[in-house]
C-alpha cells in the first residue's frame, strides 16, 4: 500500500551541529507534507510544511525540501540545540479536499542533540 | 485559546473491560480527528468528523471501537472488551475546514491506554 518511510530511525548530533532528517514517499498524488516534532509523552507538533508545487520552504532555523522525481522529503535543521531532541515524522495528504486532515504519518527519526 | 484537549491522559485496563476516551477540540474548530500511535510508530488515522456527521473511518476501527461527536463539539471513542494490542496512545486532533494548512491542524497530548 502507499506509506510514507524514513531512512534513518535515529540521529545524534552536537549542539550546534546542522541535522537533516530524511523521508521517502511512495504515494505520487500526495498534494501536502507536514514535518512534525514529538516529544515524549506529548502530541505531535507542526513544524513546517509544504505543497508538491514547491521544491523548498524557509522556517525559522528549519529548511523542508522536496524532491517529487525521487520521492524524498528532508527536513533541515540548522544550529540545533538539545531542545531539538524529539522525534521527528514526516506526514502527508493526498490530494482531494475531503480527505484533508487525514494524514498519513511516516515511522520516525530519534534525534538526540549532545551538549 | 486552551488547545486540543484530551481525558484521561492514561488508563490502565483489565482486558474485557470498556474504555472511553473524550476529547475536546479547540472552539469552532469543525473538524476532528483520532488517530493510534503505538511505540515506535506514527500516529495511523482512526476516523475523523465534519461536525457532528463521522466522514470516514479506517479500516483499523474494529467493531469494537465506536466513535461519536453528538453535538459537532466534543469527542468520544469508545473501546468495548479492550484486548492487549489495543494498548497504545490515543491522539485527537482538530481543524477548520476552511483552512489547508498544516499548522492549522492541532494536535492533543494524547490517551494513553494500558490493557493488562
Amino acid at each position: 500500500g502507499e506509506s510514507v518511510g524514513l531512512h534513518l530511525p535515529t540521529l545524534s548530533v552536537q549542539e550546534g551541529d546542522n541535522s537533516i532528517i530524511n523521508c521517502a514517499y511512495s504515494n505520487s498524488a500526495s498534494d501536502y507534507f507536514i514535518w512534525y516534532k514529538q516529544e515524549s509523552g506529548k502530541g505531535p507538533q507542526f513544524i513546517i510544511d509544504i505543497r508538491s508545487n514547491m521544491d523548498k520552504r524557509q522556517g525559522q532555523r528549519v529548511t523542508v525540501l522536496l524532491n517529487k522525481t525521487v520521492k524524498h522529503l528532508s527536513l533541515q535543521i540548522a544550529a540545533t540545540q538539545p531542545g531539538d531532541s524529539a522525534v521527528y515524522f514526516c506526514a502527508e495528504i493526498p490530494a482531494g479536499g475531503t480527505s484533508y486532515g487525514k494524514l498519513t504519518f511516516g515511522q520516525g527519526t530519534i534525534l538526540t542533540v549532545h551538549p | 485559546d486552551t488547545g486540543v484537549s484530551q481525558n484521561p491522559r492514561h488508563k490502565i485496563t483489565k482486558r474485557g473491560q470498556n474504555v472511553t476516551f473524550r476529547c475536546d477540540p479547540i472552539s469552532e474548530h469543525n473538524r476532528l480527528y483520532w488517530y493510534r500511535q503505538t511505540l515506535g510508530q506514527g500516529p495511523e488515522f482512526l476516523t475523523y468528523f465534519q461536525n457532528e456527521a463521522q466522514l470516514e473511518k479506517s479500516r483499523l476501527l474494529s467493531d469494537r471501537f465506536s466513535a461519536e461527536r453528538p453535538k459537532g463539539s466534543f469527542s468520544t471513542l469508545e473501546i468495548q472488551r479492550t484486548e492487549q494490542g489495543d494498548s497504545a496512545m490515543y491522539l485527537c486532533a482538530s481543524s477548520l475546514l476552511a483552512s489547508f494548512s498544516g499548522n492549522t491542524i492541532y494536535f492533543g497530548e494524547g490517551s494513553w491506554l494500558t490493557v493488562v
